[in-house]
């Protein structure tokens, strides 16, 4: 089945340091967003890729990296820079906005 | 600034009955609007799209309007279902962008 796999689904990381979420598509999506969500809030963009090797900031960028090396995987990276990385991060892909997005089932990221 | 607005209080229905939410916006002229489906702990899912020179679209039992004028949409589930208790989020989208902006939803409860 096609679809969007985030990982791990929960995530505990120490003050100070960095963290890397997974996420895979077999979609052949060429868009991948991740998304933050808060209690409360809405989805916050954070970064997005149209293509590979390319990739755009989002409203909340700082404290965040991406690499998009293949079509398939979009990896988050959370550094020690966030000042407050405790949230449930969300991955999607889509072949055209218009046709919705496909969302994975979310990391939930703790720090301790 | 742009703005999107959901009913932040959950919404309490008796099965049977129709539940209609709400999306409003200020500062933004979308190119269409999407609504997604949100279960606790979950990714949200894909519903409907509807674009700005369409007035109303339907799909089985959810109906969704579109009014630019008025700069809101509402979204129906007729015969509503306990399982269709869940968190309703609405999406903008503007031309020329493949990027979404999400409201923060509106938790939808069915009683039996």
């Amino acid at each position: 089945d096609g679809g969007i796999t985030q990982s791990p689904k929960y995530l505990f990381r120490k003050e100070g340091q960095n963290v890397t979420l997974s996420c895979e598509q077999n979609l052949n999506h060429d868009a991948m967003y991740w998304y933050r969500q808060d209690p409360g809030q809405g989805l916050r963009l954070i970064y997005y890729s149209q293509i590979v090797n390319d990739f755009q900031k989002g409203d909340i960028a700082e404290g965040y990296s991406v690499s998009r090396e293949k079509k398939e995987s979009f990896p988050l990276t959370v550094t020690s820079a966030q000042k407050n990385p405790t949230a449930f991060y969300l991955c999607a892909s889509t072949s055209d906005s218009h046709y919705g997005y496909t969302f994975g089932s979310g990391t939930r990221l703790t720090v301790v | 600034s742009q703005k999107i607005e959901q009913n932040s209080e959950a919404l309490n229905i008796q099965e049977g009955k129709t539940a209609t939410l709400t999306c409003n916006y200020t500062n933004y002229s979308p190119a269409y609007l999407q609504w997604y489906r949100q279960d606790p702990g979950r990714g949200p899912v894909f519903l409907l799209l509807i674009r700005e020179n369409e007035k109303e679209k339907r799909k089985e039992r959810l109906k969704v309007t579109f009014d630019t004028t008025l700069k809101q949409s509402l979204f129906h589930i007729t015969a509503s279902q306990p399982a269709d208790s869940a968190t309703y989020l609405c999406a903008l989208g503007t031309a020329g962008y493949s990027t979404l902006t999400f409201g923060k939803g509106t938790m939808l409860l069915v009683s039996p």
